[in-house]
């Protein structure tokens, strides 16, 4: 069964850090690019960062382009995103998910429960 | 950007119902259209990707069609299972949007 399983959210002030992880089960994990996508409070899912296999091709949304990061250990089968400079708009869940593409066409498929983070004083 | 609409932005219909939810993109993406469900609580899951391909697994009362700029989800007979929120996604540029969801409940 294939599992993603995000971790490291929590309560940070503006200003500060935090780094995400997803833990990945169930599929070769280094053959698949992976994804963050977020969901603030009332409001719709955002694309945040799309990451290659490889590890060495990314792309960002404008709204985190500079402040976050997104990495990978595929020995690990992990999945990270470092987010520097919080602001209080940052506050959502954030889930992982596998970008699956065949020719042209890409989709996320499956996606993680989410890790909730509050970027608050 | 390219941007995503929804109509209706939710919906109540009852069960047996047939409902249709449709997502217009601000420019033609072809058939670069994905759509999600999100239950409370629970990460999205797919449902159809490149507008009219179903997921294996996927329940048959639920397709999807259009290109251009105009799409459809359809679920045939609404049951109680499908109460969540439908999102439509492009894929046919950088940054990916989503539209802004579609909240289904039963009457």
């Amino acid at each position: 069964e294939v599992q993603l399983l995000e971790s490291g959210g929590g309560l940070v002030q503006p200003g500060g850090s935090l780094r995400l992880s997803c833990v990945v089960s169930g599929f070769n994990f280094s053959g698949h690019a992976m994804a963050w996508v977020r969901e603030a409070p009332g409001k719709g899912l955002e694309w945040i960062s799309t990451l290659n296999g490889g590890g060495d091709s990314a792309s960002y949304a404008e709204s985190v382009q500079g402040r976050f990061a997104i990495s990978r250990d595929n020995s690990r089968s992990t999945l990270y995103l470092q987010m520097n400079n919080l602001r209080d708009d940052d506050s959502a869940k954030y889930y992982c998910a596998s970008r699956i593409s065949a020719a042209a066409f890409k989709w996320f498929d499956p996606w993680g429960q989410g890790t909730l983070v509050t970027v608050s004083s | 950007d390219i941007q995503m609409t929804q109509s209706p932005p939710s919906l109540s219909a009852s069960v047996g119902d047939r409902v249709t939810i449709t997502c217009r993109a601000s420019q033609s993406i072809i058939s670069y259209v994905n759509w999600y469900q999100h239950k409370s609580g629970k990460g999205p899951k797919l449902l159809i990707y490149a507008s009219s391909i179903l997921k294996s697994g996927v329940p048959s009362r639920f397709s999807g069609s259009g290109s251009g700029t105009e799409f459809t989800l359809t679920i045939s007979s609404l049951q109680p299972e499908d109460v969540a929120i439908y999102y439509c996604q492009q894929c046919y540029s950088i940054p990916l949007t989503f539209g802004p969801g579609t909240k289904v409940e039963i009457k």
